[in-house]
């Protein structure tokens, strides 16, 4: 069974400042994606950004970013220039692949993000 | 931009009644989920479902749980008999067979007395 693990329950940034959220996951599968969502106040899910682990380029969203460590299982997400609308609960989510289609989410506990003006 | 609703935003019941929750999911999706989480918890898969039938469950859906298409856009999660411990944020997901990002609607707020 796969597992996420996000260390950081909250934290929190000055607005235009850099932050990073940690997350690890352990899988023995090869084939997967991992995932970042925003859930703001509001609850909804938002995607943010997604890696296929296969590929060794870090994905990038305007002012999101990656750091895939396939070896080390370690997938963060780098938010930069933090904006006020960044405040949310933060989930990073793991889906293995397989040939008959989609496979349900694996989700970390999620970190809390306090963007401060 | 398409989105998946889900109605409705906020369902109070009490333990042992039945409730149906709603979804729309987006148009040409093939694959549809329900998640739910807990206040305070993280996300869980509770039920795929694929060509009319479940695809995957999890150990959470039990007899108590079922899922229906019973029209071409709406998917339902039915709970029959519900407990305390059904209250949670209940999320609708779909996705396209070819990509494999998950669209989640609003949620359902479900609170049970």
């Amino acid at each position: 069974a796969q597992t996420v693990t996000q260390s950081q329950p909250e934290m929190s940034v000055q607005e235009a400042e850099t932050v990073t959220l940690s997350c690890t996951y352990d899988t023995s599968e090869n084939n997967y994606y991992l995932f970042w969502y925003k859930q703001p106040p509001s609850r909804q899910m938002i995607l943010v950004i997604r890696q296929e682990a296969y590929k060794q380029q870090n994905a990038t969203e305007n002012r999101f970013s990656v750091n895939f460590q396939k070896a080390a299982k370690s997938f963060s997400l780098k938010i930069s220039d933090s904006q006020l609308g960044d405040t949310a609960m933060y989930f990073c989510a793991f889906m293995k692949l397989r040939n008959s289609g989609n496979t349900p989410l694996v989700f970390g506990k999620g970190t809390r993000l306090s963007v401060i003006a | 931009e398409p989105e998946v609703t889900q109605t409705p935003s906020h369902q109070v019941t009490q333990m042992g009644q039945e409730v149906i929750l709603r979804c729309v999911p987006i148009s040409n999706h093939l694959y549809f989920y329900w998640y739910r989480q807990i206040l305070g918890q993280k996300v869980e898969f509770l039920v795929s479902f694929y060509n009319n039938e479940i695809s995957e469950k999890s150990e959470i859906f039990d007899d108590q749980f079922s899922v229906e298409r019973p029209d071409g856009s709406n998917f339902t999660l039915k709970i029959r008999s519900t407990k305390l411990e059904d209250s949670a944020m209940y999320f609708c997901a779909s996705s396209e067979w070819t990509v494999y990002e998950q669209y989640f609607g609003p949620g359902t707020r479900l609170t049970v007395t």
